[in-house]
């Protein structure tokens, strides 16, 4: 069964420290991992977007990592905002059969950034 | 340009009653999505689109129609409302799948609970 797992569930980090999320994945196909922020009461927006001969990606202060052999994914948020509070979701993607893709959404880490 | 608009934002249903979500993109997107958002969930994929008057299932289908006559417009329909359909529902667009950095985008949900 294709499955996405995150870790932590939840985070509270202060304002400028860094942090790492994690995320595993057991999709196949696979053809791309993604990270999206949710922020309250909105829809998710693209972070980075990874295939698999990609090892790392960057998006300003958030850095993506890949390791398609052990299937595990890392988001790594740089000098922390209080606007990086919001939900990180990590997603892989397989291709549908009658085309586009097939996402499969991990559950999210709620990241709270405090003064 | 507006992106992806979703309406009504909120919406509360008696138990049999039907209603229309609405979705519409600006973006001259091929591909439309609906998903839905249960709490401590991944988003799931109800139906797609590839194109104007094609539509596909996804994967909780059951108790939703979707209808795809234009390429900006991507209505889902609830037919007879239950309680198991409360849940947050995102509509997404996207150019096309063949690229590798082909990116979703989301409206900004619509809120439903069904009493």
């Amino acid at each position: 069964k294709n499955q996405v797992e995150q870790s932590p569930q939840s985070l509270i980090i202060l304002e400028g420290k860094n942090c790492t999320l994690q995320c595993n994945y057991t999709v196949s196909p696979f053809s791309n991992l993604r990270w999206y922020k949710q922020d309250t009461g909105r829809g998710p927006v693209s972070l980075t977007i990874m295939t698999f001969s990609e090892n790392t990606k960057s998006n300003g202060r958030y850095t993506a990592t890949l390791d398609a052999d052990t299937k595990q994914s890392s988001l790594h948020i740089t000098a922390s905002q209080l606007s990086d509070s919001a939900s990180y979701i990590c997603v892989v993607s397989g291709p549908l059969t009658g085309g586009g893709n097939k996402l499969t959404f991990g559950t999210g880490t709620q990241l709270k950034v405090e003064l | 340009n507006a992106g992806v608009t979703q309406t009504p934002k909120f919406r509360i249903l008696k138990i049999g009653q039907s209603m229309t979500l609405q979705c519409a993109q600006d973006m001259n997107h091929n591909y439309m999505y609906w998903y839905r958002q249960d709490p401590g969930m991944g988003l799931k994929l109800i139906y797609y689109s590839v194109g104007a008057g094609i539509t596909d299932k996804g994967e909780v289908p059951n108790g939703y129609n979707v209808s795809r006559s234009t390429t900006e417009d991507f209505p889902l329909r609830l037919e007879l409302a239950a309680p198991s359909q409360t849940s947050v529902y995102f509509c997404a667009s996207s150019y096309n799948w063949k690229g590798q950095d082909e990116k979703l985008f989301f409206g900004s949900g619509t809120q439903l609970s069904v009493l």
